[in-house]
């Protein structure tokens, strides 16, 4: 079974500054992804960044990027330039590669909560 | 607007009551999910259906009956809820392929409270 980790209940940063959170995860797969979710007050969970597994270069979404070390199993997602905006509760999750008529489910973390402070 | 809309956003029921909660997608998508958010725990998968058939049901109890007459809509049954069901209930969907490209777009939510 896959497990997904967040060792960071909460953080807070300054605005315009850069902020990391971590995650690691547990499986025995070859084939997966991984993605951070945030999900602000208004409770939409939002996905933010995506990795496939195979890729080894790192993704990147604007000021969102990732650090994905797959010998570790870690997946920490960095934010430059912090915005009041991304004050929200931040969830990393891993899906196993599916196939053709078989969708993809998402295994959650327990969240990081973050706090942009002006 | 992520294109998956629940309704309704809140919910109060008392443990004799029947509701139901509804979600819709505007996506084109194949594959849709319910999942259940409680406090200080990770989002659980409840049930998974594709193409409307139910490939996968988390071991939920049978008070929980979800129901998917199309590829659009997704529907959770509830009756003899306990206090402990109260959760944010949240509806997603993704293309279902497979793909490289797969991925879950959520809806808002419905917040319920078992009375």
């Amino acid at each position: 079974a896959q497990t997904v980790t967040q060792s960071q209940p909460e953080m807070s940063v300054q605005e315009a500054e850069t902020v990391t959170l971590s995650c690691t995860y547990d499986t025995s797969e070859s084939n997966y992804y991984l993605f951070w979710y945030k999900q602000p007050p208004s409770r939409q969970m939002i996905l933010v960044i995506r990795q496939e597994a195979y890729k080894q270069q790192n993704a990147t979404e604007n000021r969102f990027s990732v650090n994905f070390q797959k010998a570790a199993k870690s997946f920490s997602l960095k934010i430059s330039d912090s915005q009041l905006g991304d004050t929200a509760m931040y969830f990393c999750a891993f899906m196993k590669r599916k196939f053709y008529n078989q969708g993809g489910k998402l295994i959650f973390g327990q969240g990081t909560e973050l706090s942009v402070k002006p | 607007e992520t294109g998956v809309t629940q309704t309704p956003r809140h919910l109060v029921m008392g443990m004799t009551n029947k509701k139901s909660l509804k979600c819709e997608q505007h996506l084109g998508h194949n594959a849709m999910y319910w999942y259940k958010q409680s406090a200080k725990k990770p989002l659980e998968l409840m049930f998974v259906y594709n193409f409307k058939e139910q490939t996968e049901n988390n071991s939920v109890p049978s008070r929980f009956s979800p129901e998917c007459p199309n590829s659009s809509h997704l529907f959770l049954h509830l009756h003899t809820l306990q206090p402990e069901d109260s959760a944010l209930y949240l509806c997603a969907s993704s293309q279902g392929s497979g793909g490289t490209d797969e991925k879950l777009f959520f809806g808002s939510g419905t917040q319920l409270s078992v009375l």
